[in-house]
Protein backbone atom coordinates (compact mmCIF):
# COMPACT_ATOMS: atom_id res chain seq x y z
CA UNK A 1 0.00 0.00 0.00
CA UNK A 2 0.90 3.58 -0.19
CA UNK A 3 1.28 4.13 3.28
CA UNK A 4 1.20 2.76 6.97
CA UNK A 5 -2.45 1.59 7.98
CA UNK A 6 -3.51 0.40 11.31
CA UNK A 7 -7.10 -1.15 12.37
CA UNK A 8 -9.26 -0.58 13.67
CA UNK A 9 -9.52 3.39 14.04
CA UNK A 10 -11.38 3.14 16.79
CA UNK A 11 -11.68 0.48 19.59
CA UNK A 12 -13.87 0.73 22.52
CA UNK A 13 -13.71 -2.17 25.17
CA UNK A 14 -14.42 -3.18 28.76
CA UNK A 15 -12.26 -3.36 31.40
CA UNK A 16 -10.48 -6.62 32.10
CA UNK A 17 -11.21 -7.25 28.09
CA UNK A 18 -8.23 -8.41 25.51
CA UNK A 19 -7.95 -6.05 22.54
CA UNK A 20 -5.37 -6.66 19.69
CA UNK A 21 -4.54 -3.98 17.42
CA UNK A 22 -3.09 -4.22 13.90
CA UNK A 23 -0.45 -2.77 11.73
CA UNK A 24 0.46 -2.78 8.32
CA UNK A 25 3.69 -1.10 7.21
CA UNK A 26 4.68 0.36 4.29
CA UNK A 27 6.06 -2.69 1.66
CA UNK A 28 9.35 -3.64 1.90
CA UNK A 29 9.74 -1.66 5.34
CA UNK A 30 11.65 -3.75 7.42
CA UNK A 31 11.47 -1.94 10.79
CA UNK A 32 8.39 -1.40 12.35
CA UNK A 33 7.49 0.39 15.61
CA UNK A 34 4.56 0.98 18.36
CA UNK A 35 4.23 4.04 19.96
CA UNK A 36 1.25 4.78 23.19
CA UNK A 37 -0.19 8.28 23.16
CA UNK A 38 -1.80 9.22 25.79
CA UNK A 39 -4.17 12.33 26.00
CA UNK A 40 -2.20 15.60 25.71
CA UNK A 41 1.09 13.70 25.77
CA UNK A 42 4.34 13.06 23.89
CA UNK A 43 4.57 9.57 21.83
CA UNK A 44 5.72 6.85 24.14
CA UNK A 45 7.93 3.95 22.46
CA UNK A 46 6.56 0.48 23.26
CA UNK A 47 8.29 -2.97 21.35
CA UNK A 48 10.66 -2.07 17.76
CA UNK A 49 11.05 -4.88 15.29
CA UNK A 50 13.75 -5.03 12.73
CA UNK A 51 13.76 -8.00 10.09
CA UNK A 52 14.27 -11.17 11.63
CA UNK A 53 16.19 -9.90 14.73
CA UNK A 54 14.74 -10.25 18.26
CA UNK A 55 12.69 -7.41 18.53
CA UNK A 56 12.91 -4.69 21.44
CA UNK A 57 10.15 -4.78 24.06
CA UNK A 58 12.03 -2.20 26.33
CA UNK A 59 9.40 0.19 26.33
CA UNK A 60 6.78 -2.55 27.13
CA UNK A 61 4.79 -0.95 30.13
CA UNK A 62 4.28 -4.32 31.74
CA UNK A 63 3.50 -8.25 30.82
CA UNK A 64 -0.31 -7.48 29.57
CA UNK A 65 1.55 -6.05 26.26
CA UNK A 66 2.78 -8.26 23.70
CA UNK A 67 3.36 -8.06 19.60
CA UNK A 68 3.87 -10.16 17.51
CA UNK A 69 5.08 -9.42 13.53
CA UNK A 70 5.06 -11.99 10.84
CA UNK A 71 8.42 -11.67 8.95
CA UNK A 72 8.66 -8.09 7.44
CA UNK A 73 4.74 -7.78 7.22
CA UNK A 74 1.93 -7.15 9.52
CA UNK A 75 2.27 -6.97 13.16
CA UNK A 76 -0.38 -7.18 15.85
CA UNK A 77 0.53 -5.05 19.12
CA UNK A 78 -2.03 -7.03 22.11
CA UNK A 79 -2.75 -5.87 25.03
CA UNK A 80 -5.05 -8.75 27.78
CA UNK A 81 -6.75 -7.53 30.89
CA UNK A 82 -6.93 -4.09 30.05
CA UNK A 83 -6.72 -1.42 32.46
CA UNK A 84 -8.63 1.83 31.96
CA UNK A 85 -4.97 3.68 32.26
CA UNK A 86 -4.41 1.96 28.80
CA UNK A 87 -6.61 4.48 27.35
CA UNK A 88 -4.43 6.43 24.73
CA UNK A 89 -3.71 6.31 20.66
CA UNK A 90 -1.63 3.29 19.58
CA UNK A 91 0.95 4.70 16.68
CA UNK A 92 2.33 2.61 14.28
CA UNK A 93 5.42 3.13 12.34
CA UNK A 94 7.67 1.41 9.80
CA UNK A 95 10.90 2.93 7.71
CA UNK A 96 13.63 1.04 5.46
CA UNK A 97 15.93 -0.55 7.45
CA UNK A 98 15.68 1.08 11.09
CA UNK A 99 18.40 2.97 10.34
CA UNK A 100 19.42 6.52 12.38
CA UNK A 101 18.75 8.14 9.26
CA UNK A 102 15.95 6.27 7.73
CA UNK A 103 12.55 8.26 8.39
CA UNK A 104 9.83 6.64 10.55
CA UNK A 105 6.08 7.14 8.18
CA UNK A 106 3.62 6.64 10.57
CA UNK A 107 -0.37 5.29 10.52
CA UNK A 108 -3.01 7.21 11.73
CA UNK A 109 -3.37 5.21 15.04
CA UNK A 110 -5.82 3.77 16.83
CA UNK A 111 -7.89 5.36 19.79
CA UNK A 112 -8.42 2.86 22.42
CA UNK A 113 -11.51 3.88 25.04
CA UNK A 114 -11.16 1.15 27.72
CA UNK A 115 -14.32 1.65 29.79
CA UNK B 1 18.12 8.57 30.13
CA UNK B 2 17.14 11.01 27.33
CA UNK B 3 14.93 13.29 27.77
CA UNK B 4 13.18 16.04 25.48
CA UNK B 5 11.21 19.08 26.87
CA UNK B 6 8.47 21.31 24.91
CA UNK B 7 7.83 23.97 27.57
CA UNK B 8 5.05 25.71 25.13
CA UNK B 9 2.04 23.48 25.04
CA UNK B 10 0.36 26.03 23.22
CA UNK B 11 1.43 28.85 20.96
CA UNK B 12 -0.10 30.62 18.14
CA UNK B 13 0.70 32.80 15.14
CA UNK B 14 -1.08 35.32 12.62
CA UNK B 15 -0.96 34.02 9.43
CA UNK B 16 2.33 35.22 6.99
CA UNK B 17 3.90 35.74 10.37
CA UNK B 18 7.12 33.47 11.87
CA UNK B 19 6.63 31.54 15.25
CA UNK B 20 9.54 29.36 17.08
CA UNK B 21 8.41 26.34 18.72
CA UNK B 22 11.51 25.43 21.43
CA UNK B 23 12.67 22.17 22.82
CA UNK B 24 15.90 21.17 24.67
CA UNK B 25 17.23 17.70 25.43
CA UNK B 26 19.30 15.83 27.50
CA UNK B 27 21.78 13.21 26.51
CA UNK B 28 25.05 12.19 27.31
CA UNK B 29 25.49 11.03 23.55
CA UNK B 30 27.98 13.12 21.59
CA UNK B 31 26.35 11.81 18.06
CA UNK B 32 22.42 11.49 17.92
CA UNK B 33 19.51 12.77 15.80
CA UNK B 34 16.99 15.56 16.36
CA UNK B 35 13.56 15.93 14.54
CA UNK B 36 10.42 17.78 14.52
CA UNK B 37 7.05 16.25 13.87
CA UNK B 38 3.83 17.83 12.95
CA UNK B 39 0.84 15.66 13.78
CA UNK B 40 -2.83 17.10 12.31
CA UNK B 41 -5.88 16.47 13.42
CA UNK B 42 -5.87 13.16 11.39
CA UNK B 43 -3.15 12.35 13.89
CA UNK B 44 -1.01 11.25 10.76
CA UNK B 45 2.67 12.13 11.96
CA UNK B 46 4.89 13.86 9.60
CA UNK B 47 8.39 14.34 9.54
CA UNK B 48 9.45 18.04 9.20
CA UNK B 49 12.64 18.30 9.26
CA UNK B 50 15.72 16.31 10.74
CA UNK B 51 19.31 17.24 11.72
CA UNK B 52 22.97 15.77 12.77
CA UNK B 53 24.47 16.36 15.82
CA UNK B 54 27.71 16.48 14.12
CA UNK B 55 26.61 18.87 11.59
CA UNK B 56 26.89 22.74 12.90
CA UNK B 57 24.82 23.93 10.18
CA UNK B 58 21.23 24.05 10.43
CA UNK B 59 18.32 22.28 9.09
CA UNK B 60 16.27 23.89 6.59
CA UNK B 61 12.93 22.49 4.70
CA UNK B 62 11.18 25.50 2.56
CA UNK B 63 9.55 27.62 5.03
CA UNK B 64 10.98 25.12 8.18
CA UNK B 65 14.45 26.13 9.39
CA UNK B 66 16.10 24.99 13.28
CA UNK B 67 18.36 26.65 15.71
CA UNK B 68 20.69 23.65 16.98
CA UNK B 69 22.78 24.71 19.77
CA UNK B 70 24.76 22.03 20.68
CA UNK B 71 26.44 23.05 23.87
CA UNK B 72 22.90 24.21 25.46
CA UNK B 73 20.87 21.01 23.70
CA UNK B 74 18.30 23.59 22.24
CA UNK B 75 16.93 22.43 18.59
CA UNK B 76 14.27 24.62 18.12
CA UNK B 77 11.48 25.15 15.18
CA UNK B 78 11.17 28.16 12.94
CA UNK B 79 8.36 27.75 11.01
CA UNK B 80 8.36 31.40 8.02
CA UNK B 81 5.68 32.58 6.27
CA UNK B 82 2.55 30.57 8.59
CA UNK B 83 0.29 29.31 6.35
CA UNK B 84 -3.30 28.05 7.73
CA UNK B 85 -2.30 24.21 6.82
CA UNK B 86 0.60 24.72 9.41
CA UNK B 87 -1.74 24.14 12.65
CA UNK B 88 -1.28 21.42 13.98
CA UNK B 89 1.12 19.55 17.11
CA UNK B 90 4.45 19.74 16.54
CA UNK B 91 6.60 16.98 18.78
CA UNK B 92 10.44 16.94 19.25
CA UNK B 93 12.37 13.88 19.15
CA UNK B 94 15.68 12.65 19.66
CA UNK B 95 17.23 9.67 18.79
CA UNK B 96 20.63 7.95 18.96
CA UNK B 97 20.52 4.34 18.04
CA UNK B 98 17.34 4.32 15.62
CA UNK B 99 15.27 1.78 17.38
CA UNK B 100 14.44 4.32 20.38
CA UNK B 101 13.03 7.54 19.82
CA UNK B 102 12.05 9.94 22.48
CA UNK B 103 9.35 12.44 22.04
CA UNK B 104 8.60 15.72 23.80
CA UNK B 105 5.10 16.75 24.89
CA UNK B 106 3.85 18.26 21.98
CA UNK B 107 3.45 22.52 21.38
CA UNK B 108 0.09 22.96 19.63
CA UNK B 109 -0.06 25.60 17.34
CA UNK B 110 -2.96 27.62 16.41
CA UNK B 111 -2.85 30.12 12.76
CA UNK B 112 -5.21 32.76 13.07
CA UNK B 113 -6.01 34.03 9.83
Amino acid sequence: GAGVSQSPSNKVTEKGKDVELRCDPISGHTALYWYRQRLGQGLEFLIYFQGNSAPDKSGLPSDRFSAERTGESVSTLTIQRTQQEDSAVYLCASSERGSITDTQYFGPGTRLTVL
Amino acid sequence: AQTVTQSQPEMSVQEAETVTLSCTYDTSESDYYLFWYKQPPSRQMILVIRQEAYKQQNATENRFSVNFQKAAKSFSLKISDSQLGDAAMYFCAYTNTGNQFYFGTGTSLTVIP
